[in-house]
């Protein structure tokens, strides 16, 4: 079935340092959404790309979508301790169901 | 709006006992999805519902039943938890398919004894 890799597991980073996960598929997608969960909560829908090599900003955060359609990054330039939290990446697989990457958890240090 | 509300919060069971999780949307939303999330492995999808009446499975459904009688409530059933089941439980919303936001409520931390 349809599976989506996330890269990396975890990552520590310095306060002020940037910060980068990746989603991969091995299909192509017909979108790819991002959430944040920050600890002890529940994943919080940041974006959803659709178009092949979309990139769109919110603030510090940087989401792009693959030209392929098969992968896509979250990139955050200048860590805050705001930023901790799991990161998440979710596909369609068609039909109703979302596929969710196993997270990115970030950690930053003051 | 109160969003995606849960109940209960925890629960303790003991290995064979049932239980029943409540979700409630007031959004007004057509889907409904239960998640389980364990520790490294993301959220998995249990059961979802694409409108009042309907259900399918997801994912992991093996030991867990749902209905959705109104379209506000879903509910997750466990008819004889087991230690395996032991799990943070979340429930999700959407408005529709082609816009597929889910909104999330702040889950049931349930642990099997």
């Amino acid at each position: 079935g349809q599976q989506v890799m996330q890269i990396p597991q975890y990552q520590h980073v310095q306060e002020g340092e940037d910060f980068t996960t990746y989603c991969n598929s091995s299909t192509t997608l017909s979108n790819i959404q991002w959430y944040k969960q920050r600890p002890g909560g529940h994943p919080v829908f940041l974006i959803q790309l659709v178009k092949s090599g979309e990139v769109k900003k919110q603030k510090r955060l940087t989401f792009q979508f693959g030209e392929a359609k098969k992968n896509s990054s979250l990139h955050i330039t200048a860590t805050q301790t705001t930023d901790v939290g799991t990161y998440f990446c979710a596909v369609n697989t068609g039909g109703f169901k979302t596929i969710f990457g196993a997270g990115t958890r970030l950690f930053v240090k003051a | 709006n109160a969003g995606v509300t849960q109940t209960p919060k925890f629960r303790v069971l003991k290995t064979g006992q049932s239980m029943t999780l409540l979700c409630a949307q007031d959004m007004n939303h057509e889907y409904m999805y239960w998640y389980r999330q364990d520790p490294g492995m993301g959220l998995r999808l249990i059961h979802y519902s694409v409108g009042e009446g309907t259900t399918a499975k997801g994912e992991v459904p093996d030991g867990y039943n749902v209905s959705r009688l109104k379209k506000q409530n879903f509910l997750l059933g466990l008819e004889s938890a087991a230690p395996s089941q032991t799990s943070v439980y979340f429930c999700a919303s959407s408005l529709r398919q082609g816009y597929n936001e889910q909104f999330f409520g702040p889950g049931t931390r349930l642990t099997v004894l």
